[in-house]
């Protein structure tokens, strides 16, 4: 079964800090993909990356940086973590060939206070 | 913005009974994809019904797709407690690899 592994389950942080959430998958997809969800508004892709070192901006990337080194690690990066970024993060990896589905880890709650 | 549009966007139901979810889109699309999401977790892949498919089957799944009304259905037979839940509707464009998810239809079946 595919494995896709988010660093910590729930985050508090402070407005302005920097905020790091990982996220691993451990079946060599080549695609991955960030997305907020909240009540709502539904889930909305803030960036994706294709490849190593490739990255795509989503629907919401602004306040948001991402950094893909290696293929099995896909990072979202808070520059300066605010109030509006509050939210449930979710991280998935899917395979390169088409019309193959996406799969989840299990989401980070950040909540920045 | 959203491509997916989940209808109902609750639904309770006893269990034993079938729930059919509905989803209608506006664009183009390569493939359409049904989510599960219990509360508190990620995602969970049901099943993907590409363009130049109708029906899909897997096992009480069971999903259509109408390209030419832009809509596909979900249905749930003989539902159980387990199967409460958010379910989400999403597109894949003939252009590009994003996924475009609805705001999803929460479903609660009571013992």
């Amino acid at each position: 079964d595919v494995k896709v592994t988010q660093s910590s389950r729930y985050l508090v942080k402070r407005t302005g800090e920097k905020v790091f959430l990982e996220c691993v998958q451990d079946m060599d997809h080549e695609n991955m993909f960030w997305y907020r969800q909240d009540p709502g508004l539904g889930l909305r892709l803030i960036y994706f990356s294709y490849d190593v070192k490739m990255k795509e901006k989503g629907d919401i990337p602004e306040g948001y940086s991402v950094s893909r080194e290696k293929k099995e690690r896909f990072s979202l990066i808070l520059e300066s973590a605010s109030t509006n970024q509050t939210s449930m993060y979710l991280c998935a990896s899917s395979p390169g060939e088409p019309n193959q589905p996406q799969h989840f880890g299990d989401g980070t709650r950040l909540s920045i206070l | 913005s959203q491509q997916g549009e989940e209808d109902p966007q609750a639904l309770s139901i006893q269990e034993g009974e079938n729930a059919t979810m509905n989803c209608s889109y506006k664009t183009s699309i390569n493939n359409l994809q049904w989510y599960r999401q219990n509360s508190g977790r990620g995602l969970v892949h049901l099943i993907l019904i590409r363009s130049n498919e109708r029906e899909k089957h897997s096992g009480r799944l069971r999903v259509t797709l109408d390209t030419s009304k832009k809509s596909s259905s979900l249905l749930i037979t003989a539902s159980r407690a387990a199967d409460t839940a958010s379910y989400f509707c999403a597109t894949l464009r003939n252009q590009g690899g994003k996924l475009i998810f609805g705001q999803g239809t929460e479903l609660s079946v009571k013992p």
